[in-house]
């Protein structure tokens, strides 16, 4: 079981607007920075957004983070076939010294 | 270009031990907080263990006291010494360099197999 809560699916079609959420406590998402990875099939996760709201370069600015108090959400417009992927959050924990914590991820279909 | 590149999967049975290597080039490990995260088959991503640039490291609970992360200045290596392997350490084992940060890299992923 996870420390961040994350739906494990998520779908949408072409075009739509679709969001992931991810929700924690005081001690991860509430005094920490969320960060979101994409990871397709067989490959290693890609940062999509970091300290909670900033796209690394070259992330389509159809990808937006946001949070509020110990949730945080992954927003991602004009959906796209090639957004069909494994969504994942992150986030360092303080009542864990030093370590992190994912959510258990999100499949999102593209319908 | 910052390239990590893991190697030391493998089949190995319960109980057993394995050292994970991952090669870094392109920067210097002993500068960044280097982590290894894995990946069972059709599950989520789970944090391993972190050492930092000062040498701290941290375990999550599922492998402290059985694994051990370190690094080889010399030979700007990342190790995992992985002993007493259960069925569930099972997976595919990830090394990564500043992660989760603003400009975070990780390897392409090695698998390890516990089974008899």
């Amino acid at each position: 079981q996870s420390v961040l809560t994350q739906p494990p699916s998520a779908s949408g079609t072409p075009g739509q607007r679709v969001t992931i959420s991810c929700s924690g406590s005081s001690s991860n998402i509430g005094s920490n920075y969320v960060y979101w990875y994409q990871q397709l099939p067989g490959t290693a996760p890609k940062l999509l957004i970091y300290r909670n709201n900033q796209r690394p370069s070259g992330v389509p600015d159809r990808f937006s983070g946001s949070k509020s108090g110990t949730s945080a959400s992954l927003a991602i417009s004009g959906l796209r076939s090639e957004d069909e992927a494994d969504y994942y959050c992150a986030a360092w924990d303080d009542s864990l010294s030093g370590r992190v914590v994912f959510g258990g991820g999100t499949k999102l279909t593209v319908l | 270009e910052v390239q990590l590149v893991e190697s030391g999967g493998g089949l190995v049975q319960p109980g057993g031990s394995l050292r994970l290597s991952c090669a870094a080039s392109g920067f210097t490990v002993s500068s960044n907080y280097m982590s290894w995260v894995r990946q069972a088959p059709g599950k989520g991503l789970e944090w391993v263990s972190v050492i930092y640039s000062g040498g701290s490291t941290y375990y999550a609970d599922s492998v402290k006291g059985r694994f051990t992360i370190s690094r080889d200045n010399s030979k700007n290596t990342l190790y995992l010494q992985m002993n007493s392997l259960r069925a569930e350490d099972t997976a595919v084992y990830y090394c990564a360099r500043d992660v989760p940060g603003p400009e975070d890299y990780w390897g392409q992923g090695t698998l390890v197999t516990v089974s008899s």
